[in-house]
């Protein structure tokens, strides 16, 4: 099976910052790449599918890119809003694994 | 409006089972695939299983193969996951969750609120 893995595990920013976090495939997956925000207490959302559309709804400073193996979500910004736990999932082939997740966190 | 609404959680024995059902509104069943995923409490997310929207075919991770099955009855808009052969392991939140698509290879854009199931003697 593809492993997923994220890095960092976590990252602490202030306000205004720009953050990246980076997810890599252990096989190649073209852009079967989505990004997951979960805030606590609450259920997942979706961000991004195919790597880099954005999902109708999320806000212009979230952005991902990449293909095959190396794919990045990009918070262009950082806003209090933001501090959360976010997940990478492939899902070329079953099964649709998600990586440990990079737990955002305000300065 | 996209609803998903689990039930069927709870405390069973270890080799015990239990059944999840979540019924769906708010779009046409039968046009999306749907997923069961897990979290154990403070752990990341885990996909356990999807079907596709004719329920035709199914996929499982290597961890509940064999032990867990996914099902679907599109007449009653509505998923279910039978759960056997229980381990501690199994403990979780488990969130039935919408695909964009008809087709499990798809990514998921929307969640239900969850329902623990807590296995343990």
């Amino acid at each position: 099976d593809i492993q997923m893995t994220q890095s960092p595990s976590s990252l602490s920013a202030s306000v205004g910052d720009r953050v990246t976090i980076t997810c890599r495939a252990s096989q190649g997956i073209s852009n079967y790449l989505a990004w997951y925000q979960q805030k606590p207490g609450t259920v997942p959302k979706l961000l991004i599918y195919a790597a880099s559309t954005l999902q109708s709804g999320v806000p212009s400073r979230f952005s991902g890119s990449g293909s095959g193996t190396d794919f990045t979500l990009t918070i262009s910004s950082l806003q209090p809003e933001d501090v959360a736990t976010y997940y990478c999932q492939k899902y070329n082939s079953a099964p649709k694994t998600f990586g440990p997740g990079t737990k955002v966190d305000i300065k | 409006e996209v609803q998903l609404l689990e039930s069927g959680g709870g405390l069973v024995q270890p080799g015990g089972s239990l059944r999840l059902s979540c019924a769906a509104s708010g779009f046409t069943f039968s046009n999306y695939a749907m997923n069961w995923v897990r979290q154990a409490p403070g752990k990341g997310l885990e996909w356990v299983s999807g079907i596709s929207g004719s329920g035709d075919s199914t996929y499982y991770a290597d961890s509940v193969k064999g032990r867990l099955t996914i099902s679907r009855d599109n007449s009653k808009n509505t998923l279910y996951l039978q759960m056997n052969s229980l381990r501690a392991e199994d403990t979780a939140v488990y969130y039935c969750a919408k695909d964009r698509s008809v087709v499990v290879l798809a990514a998921t854009n929307y969640w239900g609120q969850g329902t623990l199931v807590t296995v343990s003697s």
